[in-house]
């Protein structure tokens, strides 16, 4: 089966540019959940969706971000205008909810410099 | 204080050895904890799931203290492969989970 999709893989860009991450999750999963990993604050929640719905945002760091999830099976998280401090990276995570043990599973993740 | 703490380590055990993290957490409501695993440039991996009081697979045990409120994960007859950053999740919400910064654990010959 495949696992959480995420692309690019990479990516450099200057400030002030957009960047567009995605990510596919796991066929089946409801729950979609984005993450930012630093060395200075580890990894952090932004945002997650249930259904397609978006129940918590408050991770977002500025307005500058934003994050949709169209069907159930695509989501993107949008950085504009970027700044070199987003630079990071970036997991996509899926899973299933419904009971009390809900497993996340990571897709490989963006990493992103902003130059 | 950090809703969920660990201590960064490293901690360099040899081969054959048993090692142990302890990962506390501030949230009492919390109801699932996990214990992922992260090569170096990779994405965070499902290692256990820690279900009531404790669960064992194989090598690798961990377990659950509400009372503390602190989660351990022991790993015995420890292989090079086991080389890693271990990260402790625990949730705070409807399906939000709060990751600890992870304790890296280094295995020698």
């Amino acid at each position: 089966d495949a696992g959480v999709i995420q692309s690019p893989r990479h990516e450099v860009t200057e400030m002030g540019q957009e960047v567009t991450l995605r990510c596919k999750p796991i066929s089946g999963h409801n729950s979609l959940f984005w993450y930012r990993q630093t060395m200075m604050r580890g990894l952090e929640l932004l945002i997650y969706f249930n259904n397609n719905v978006p129940i918590d945002d408050s991770g977002m760091p500025e307005d500058r971000f934003s994050a949709k999830m169209p069907n159930a099976s695509f989501s993107t998280l949008k950085i504009q205008p970027s700044e070199p401090r987003d630079s990071a990276v970036y997991f996509c995570a899926s899973g299933s909810s419904g009971g009390i043990y809900n497993e996340q599973f990571f897709g490989p993740g963006t990493r992103l410099t902003v130059l | 204080r950090k809703e969920v703490e660990q201590d960064p380590g490293p901690f360099n055990v040899p081969e054959g050895a048993t090692v142990a993290f302890n990962c506390t957490y501030s949230n009492s409501a919390s109801q699932s904890f996990f214990w992922y695993r992260q090569d170096c440039r990779k994405e965070p991996k499902l290692l256990m799931s820690v279900y009531s009081s404790g669960n064992e697979d194989g090598r690798f045990t961990a377990q659950l203290n509400r009372a503390s409120q602190y989660i351990s994960l022991l790993i015995r007859d420890s292989k090079l492969s086991d080389s890693a950053t271990y990260l402790c999740g625990g949730n705070t919400g409807f399906q939000k989970l709060v990751f600890g910064t992870g304790t890296r654990l280094l295995v020698s010959p």
